[in-house]
């Protein structure tokens, strides 16, 4: 199994361009999120997934769009960057129903907007 | 809203040794989780230790362990026998009961930098 992975590693966007950055596991897990994490802060929920078809806002959504259309895949949408969403953006899935179930997290996306 | 303090921004022990990292959080709900994750260099989220807020029982895991004091809402994370591979960013987490409703997702702390002394 290769997990969760994330592309792409690295991304530079002008202020204003549009970008998705794309998730996806292979563990069959119901559950998807995305958090971004800035210097000296820890992980912060952006949006959560419960299943296909199903999403939600958490902490931090202003800014993002996601969908789920498929288990597998669970893609964060910026439709005009700002500098504000200069970050390391991590995806994680796990299994539901269980809040003590591990969220197993990808390697994440560096993003810089200029 | 919960939130999730890390009072300790940098923490240095020598090899072998034996650590502490403290954890507090601010909560109103009776059924939650906690968990501590380690983050090194190549910033990769690794699950070192996860508690369940109804088990009285201090979870443990090899060297690491929790010391779990619900009614002061305090979770700190013990290691020991220090090892030069514990060295990372360590978080504590929150997560509320999925069953409770409201955002499902963790809550961490800003994190507590291990250093290693060889």
């Amino acid at each position: 199994n290769a997990g969760v992975t994330q592309t792409p590693k690295f991304q530079v966007l002008k202020t204003g361009q549009s970008m998705t950055l794309q998730c996806a596991q292979d563990m069959n897990h119901e559950y998807m999120s995305w958090y971004r994490q800035d210097p000296g802060m820890g992980l912060r929920l952006i949006h959560y997934s419960v299943g296909a078809g199903i999403t939600d806002q958490g902490e931090v959504p202003n800014g993002y769009n996601v969908s789920r259309s498929t288990t597998e895949d669970f893609p964060l949408r910026l439709l005009s960057a700002a500098p504000s969403q200069t970050s390391v953006y991590f995806c994680a899935s796990s299994r539901p129903g269980q809040g003590a179930n591990e969220q197993y997290f990808g390697p994440g996306t560096r993003l810089t907007v200029t | 809203a919960q939130t999730v303090t890390q009072s300790q921004p940098e923490m240095s022990v020598q090899e072998a040794e034996t650590v502490t990292l403290s954890c507090t959080y601010d909560t109103s709900e009776s059924d939650y989780y906690l968990f501590w994750y380690k983050q090194p260099p190549s910033r990769q989220m690794i699950l070192v230790i996860r508690q369940e807020a109804y088990k009285q029982q201090n979870a443990t895991e090899n060297r690491f362990s929790v010391n779990f004091q619900k009614a002061a809402k305090s979770f700190s994370l013990k290691i020991s026998d220090s090892q030069l591979g514990d060295a990372a960013m360590y978080f504590c987490a929150y997560r509320t009961d999925p069953q409770e409703g409201g955002a499902d997702g963790l809550t961490f702390g800003k994190g507590t930098h291990l250093i290693i002394q060889p």
